[in-house]
């Protein structure tokens, strides 16, 4: 059973360059599916960040693009993302998630709040 | 402003059935399949509804959903307190090249 830890600094300085990482556990990451991050601004809804397969093709919302990269880890069985040029905006819980079988986000990380504040 | 466009506060009684709809476009809804996320209070969403109709293993089926044409629906009958949830759409984006979400449905159980 796939389980997902997302893990970061909780707070980031405006221009910075915000990190987390996501721990794949019961599941390789080189098992031919994408993971993904996803984040949710306090209150607000769901925004698709992007997607990574293990072979390293990556998809980009292109509202983030110039400034997010996703990059897979295989032998740490881990993924992650930066996010450069920070602002209060980019406050979010951020979600890594298991896009498995079903084309879906069938599986997700518990989420990690980021705050963007100096 | 979300690419796919959900009523932001329906309401239902207990045992009711209620629809949320999800309107897109030729390049999301209308050429690809739909899923649906349910997101309880204080929780990571969970995945409702997959490939527009399907139910993962362990999704009642009170939950169903369908497709016409570049917008979606899904629905929820014997409707109980436990349903008060937010429900979001999402769909691969043929144009965008990804996956765009809706902007969520917060249903109330009244």
């Amino acid at each position: 059973q796939v389980q997902l830890q997302e893990w970061g600094p909780g707070l980031v300085k405006p221009s910075e360059t915000l990190s987390l990482t996501c721990a794949v556990s019961g599941h390789s990451i080189r098992s031919g599916h994408y993971w993904g991050w996803i984040r949710q601004p306090p209150g607000m809804g769901l925004e698709w960040i992007g997607s990574i397969h293990h072979s390293g093709t990556n998809h980009y919302n292109p509202s983030f693009k110039s400034r997010v990269t996703i990059s897979i880890h295989t032998s740490k069985n881990q993924f992650s993302l930066k996010m450069n040029s920070v602002t209060a905006a980019d406050t979010a819980l951020y979600y890594c998630a298991f896009y498995g079988d079903f084309d879906a986000f069938d599986v997700w990380g518990q989420g990690t709040m980021v705050t963007v504040s100096s | 402003q979300s690419v796919l466009t959900q009523p932001p506060s329906p309401s239902g009684t207990p045992g009711q059935r209620v629809t949320i709809s999800c309107s897109g476009s030729s390049s999301n809804i209308g050429s690809n399949s739909v899923n649906w996320y349910q997101q309880l209070p204080g929780t990571a969403p969970k995945l409702l509804i997959y490939n527009t109709n399907q139910r993962p293993s362990g999704v009642p089926d009170r939950f169903s959903g369908s497709k016409s044409g570049t917008s979606a629906s899904l629905a929820i009958s014997g409707l109980q307190s436990d349903d008060e949830a937010d429900y979001y759409c999402a769909a691969w984006d043929d144009s965008l090249n990804g996956v765009v979400f809706g902007g969520g449905s917060k249903l109330t159980v009244l």
